[in-house]
Parts: C-alpha cells; sequence; structure tokens
C-alpha cells in the first residue's frame, strides 16, 4: 500500500523560484525518506529525516517533519531546469520503504 | 562509483510468456529489494532479500512471480506466465549495513503485449 502522499501532483515553475512539495502518512515513522526520479529512470537518494528531527539541510534542499501532522514538506530553492523529475516521499516502515505517488516537477527557463 | 545494475533495460513481450530480470547490488549490500512501478505511481514492494533469505515477499504474485537470490549476492525475479497487467518498470535495489538509504538500479521497463 501506499503509505506517503504527496501534494501537489503535479508543479511547474520556473528557474530560479522554489519549489515546495508536500507529503502526508498515516501511521508513525522512524524515518521519512525523500528520492528523485528522473524520466525512465531510478530512484536517486535525496535526503533522510528522523521522527526526532523537525529541519533538515542539504545544499538548496529544505526537509521539514512535523510527526503532530504526520506530515513533511520539502523545499528546493533556486531552482534549475536539472531539478525537473519526479519526487517520492517514503516512509520507513519495518523493513522496507512505503512510496507515495509522487510530485512531479517541471522547472522551465 | 558503485552502482546497482540491472539488465535488460527494456524488454517486450507477449502474453503468456516467462520473463526474467536481473540485479547486482552493490557489492558488500546485504540487502536486496525488488519493486515494481506503474506508470503515474510510486514503486511498490514486491520482495526484500537478507543475504539469500527472503524477509518480506506478502505483495508477490506468487501465483506467476517468483524471486530468488540464491548465493546472497544477485538476484533474479521471474514472470511466467506474464499478464498485460504486468507492464511496467521493474526497480532493483540494494541497501548496505550503515543507514537507512537504498540504492536503485536503472530498472527493466516491461511492456506485455
Amino acid at each position: 500500500s501506499q503509505q506517503g502522499e504527496e501534494d501537489p501532483q503535479a508543479l511547474s515553475i520556473q528557474e530560479g523560484e522554489n519549489a515546495t512539495m508536500n507529503c502526508s502518512y498515516k501511521t508513525s515513522i522512524n524515518n521519512l525518506q525523500w528520492y528523485r526520479q528522473n524520466s525512465g529512470r531510478g530512484l536517486v537518494h535525496l535526503i533522510l529525516i528522523r521522527s526526532n528531527e523537525r529541519e533538515k539541510h542539504s545544499g538548496r534542499l529544505r526537509v521539514t517533519l512535523d510527526t503532530s501532522k504526520k506530515s513533511s514538506s520539502l523545499l528546493i530553492t533556486a531552482s534549475r531546469a536539472a531539478d525537473t523529475a519526479s519526487y517520492f516521499c517514503a516512509k520507513h516502515s519495518g523493513y522496507a520503504l512505503n512510496f507515495g505517488k509522487g510530485t512531479s516537477l517541471l522547472v522551465t527557463p | 562509483e558503485a552502482e546497482v545494475a540491472q539488465s535488460p533495460r527494456y524488454k517486450i513481450t507477449e502474453k503468456s510468456q516467462a520473463v526474467a530480470f536481473w540485479c547486482d547490488p552493490i557489492s558488500g549490500h546485504a540487502t536486496l529489494y525488488w519493486y515494481r512501478q506503474i506508470l503515474g505511481q510510486g514503486p511498490e514492494l514486491l520482495v526484500q532479500f537478507q543475504d539469500e533469505s527472503v524477509v518480506d515477499d506478502s505483495q508477490l504474485p506468487k501465483d506467476r512471480f517468483s524471486a530468488e537470490r540464491l548465493k546472497g549476492v544477485d538476484s533474479t525475479l521471474k514472470i511466467q506466465p506474464a499478464e498485460l497487467g504486468d507492464s511496467a518498470m521493474y526497480l532493483c535495489a540494494s541497501r548496505g549495513t550503515s543507514g537507512n538509504e537504498q540504492f536503485f538500479g536503472p530498472g527493466t521497463r516491461l511492456t506485455v503485449l
């Protein structure tokens, strides 16, 4: 079953703008991970945030986690055309990851 | 840089035929996963191995799908017979002993006609 659900399903912005995508989940987590997938390719791990963390940064990425609302957000600042991809949140549950349906991000020059 | 290898990258088959996918995880990674990703959806776990043992295959349609990792290194996922609804991307991932990050291969795109 798909545990994390991303919002919006699709997002179109211009280069230089910030992109924010959200993820909600249903049950408690140990950690939540964000992955990127370029069209027709495998997934690439971006960032992991643990349940006892509230915010984490990695380069132009900022992830927040609100366990009381069971939600997370991924912010990409100063977006580039190369950021065009699908972004998935994944809840780490037991042995494996449960992925949402993803947000499709299009960054136009 | 170490990568997860998968082959073939693309496979077209007719329904009722048998297909097999191969995965070679990053060297030293004991945990191996097979996922299926339908277009427009996120990956869904089919099976997870710890070394040569199956940890979770609850979502694997066992009437037609099988997976093995005989020596605890590379793995094969088989579908027999293939059905139209099996058309999807099949992704393999591996994880090391430290950390929770999974490393994905490029996937095998299966089209069943």
